[in-house]
């Protein structure tokens, strides 16, 4: 069963726009919430990360919303541009092991 | 990626051989876990370790082995490799503090 819930699978967004994954959880042990960039042929790279004591956070164009009382949480990509392009996953931490969504793969039109 | 060295890059077995995946880190991290990657499944834990000599199941460690004698080396072991084991396989490295996470390149293992 999968513990962390992404959507959409996949997204296509025109350069400029803002592009949105979703990821939800159902486990309250969850403590510890990143996100990843995969690239083809790469392993994921850690884009950005967020503990559930904060609701959001931003760094460059890229910003973490946090709910916690509904145990969602999303990234936002501002102004996206085509080297965006990748698979984005959000994943949770119990402090031992990391838990993956299921992946979204963005592309972005120039 | 930096820091996390994973071997072979592709390998190809028959069904029943058995294959060790190396990954080796050296940033002394204490985590490291093993993914499997399938499409439209995501990343999906095979087994990880968050220190020497303790180890522990991901949701899906059937077929596969692991060790941690050091904290450099995560071993993956197939044991009798069948097709159904065909995917790309990552090796991770994260510290405990989980603000540095790396990835090995990956390991694109096809069982025919």
């Amino acid at each position: 069963q999968q513990q962390v819930k992404q959507s959409p699978q996949s997204l296509i967004v025109q350069k400029g726009g803002i592009s949105i994954i979703n990821c939800a959880y159902e486990n309250t042990a969850f403590d510890y919430f990143p996100w990843y960039q995969q690239f083809p042929g790469k392993g994921p790279a850690l884009l950005i990360a967020i503990r559930p004591d904060v609701s959001e956070k931003k760094e460059g164009r890229f910003t973490i919303s946090f709910n916690k009382s509904a145990k969602q949480f999303s990234l936002h990509i501002m102004d996206s541009q085509p080297g965006d392009s990748a698979t984005y996953f959000c994943a949770a931490s119990d402090g031992s092991r990391l838990t993956f969504g299921e992946g979204t793969q963005l592309t972005v039109n120039p | 990626n930096a820091g996390v060295t994973q071997t072979p890059k592709f390998q190809v077995l028959k069904t029943g051989q058995s294959m060790t995946l190396q990954c080796a880190q050296d940033m002394n991290h204490e985590y490291m876990s093993w993914y499997r990657q399938d499409p439209g499944m995501g990343l999906r834990l095979i087994h990880y370790s968050v220190g020497a000599g303790i180890t522990d199941q991901g949701e899906v460690p059937n077929g596969y082995n692991v060790s941690r004698s050091t904290t450099e080396d995560f071993p993956l072991r197939l044991l009798s490799a069948a097709p159904s084991q065909t995917s790309v396989y990552f090796c991770a490295s994260i510290n405990f503090g989980w603000t540095e996470a790396f990835f090995g390149q990956g390991t694109r293992l096809t069982v025919v």
